[in-house]
């Protein structure tokens, strides 16, 4: 059982670069969020999603874009990179709503030169 | 919206110590309240939850935390430290009629031989 699965682990990119994190979970999870992560501050909500095709955003949206094409997967895609966007990045999953969010990936990070 | 402050962002204590990790909150309707644990490299875990009910939650690894009303708090208690307890610890709230989900920004526990 994998769990939440979140690739690459890390990546580097030039500004002005475009990039999709990919998170794939296996427990047939309808809730899936997107998470940063920077010093001092804890997590931020990204985007999160309540099932296929669904999608909302979170507190700090501007600069990424998701979308939830099947229940697995729930890519987050990054338009044009910029430096404040360096940050570790989480997927997270969850059964239930109230739940949410539960089971996390390890993790990717990002970093924008 | 709702906020969380965390008082302390380091907290050391001896082994067998009790441990004690504060978190207060703000919301302006019933909340959902979480703490969750992270370690080196490593993805959120969830330590326990509350959302109605008993307001004394127990969690895992001997973790409980109270969830007081009337001073907006929900601290996070274990009677007696291990050393594999050391790791930086996440509160969070939500509040019950949404999907926002918002952290503080952390509080890491230093467990002493």
């Amino acid at each position: 059982n994998a769990g939440v699965t979140q690739t690459p682990k890390f990546q580097v990119l030039k500004t002005g670069q475009s990039m999709t994190l990919q998170c794939a979970q296996d427990m047939n999870h309808e809730y899936m969020s997107w998470y940063r992560q920077d010093p001092g501050m804890g997590l931020r909500l990204i985007h999160y999603s309540v099932g296929a095709g669904i999608t909302d955003q979170g507190e700090v949206p501007n600069g990424y874009n998701v979308s939830r094409s099947t229940t697995e997967d729930f890519p987050l895609r990054l338009l044009s990179a910029a430096p404040s966007q360096t940050s570790v990045y989480f997927c997270a999953s969850s059964e239930r709503r109230v739940d949410q969010p539960q089971h996390f990936g390890d993790g990717t990070r990002l970093s924008i030169l | 919206a709702q906020s969380v402050t965390q008082l302390g962002s380091h907290v050391s204590v001896s082994e067998g110590a009790l441990v004690l990790l504060r978190c207060n909150y703000s919301s302006s309707v019933p909340p959902y309240l979480f703490w969750y644990v992270q370690y080196p490299n490593q993805g959120l875990q969830l330590l326990l939850k509350y959302t109605t009910g008993a307001t004394l939650v127990k969690g895992i690894n001997g973790f409980e935390a109270e969830f007081k009303k009337s001073e907006t708090s929900f601290h996070l208690t274990k009677p007696s430290a291990h050393m594999s307890d050391a790791a930086e610890y996440f509160c969070a709230v939500r509040r019950s009629n949404n999907n926002d989900m918002r952290f503080g920004a952390g509080t890491r526990l230093t467990v002493k031989p």
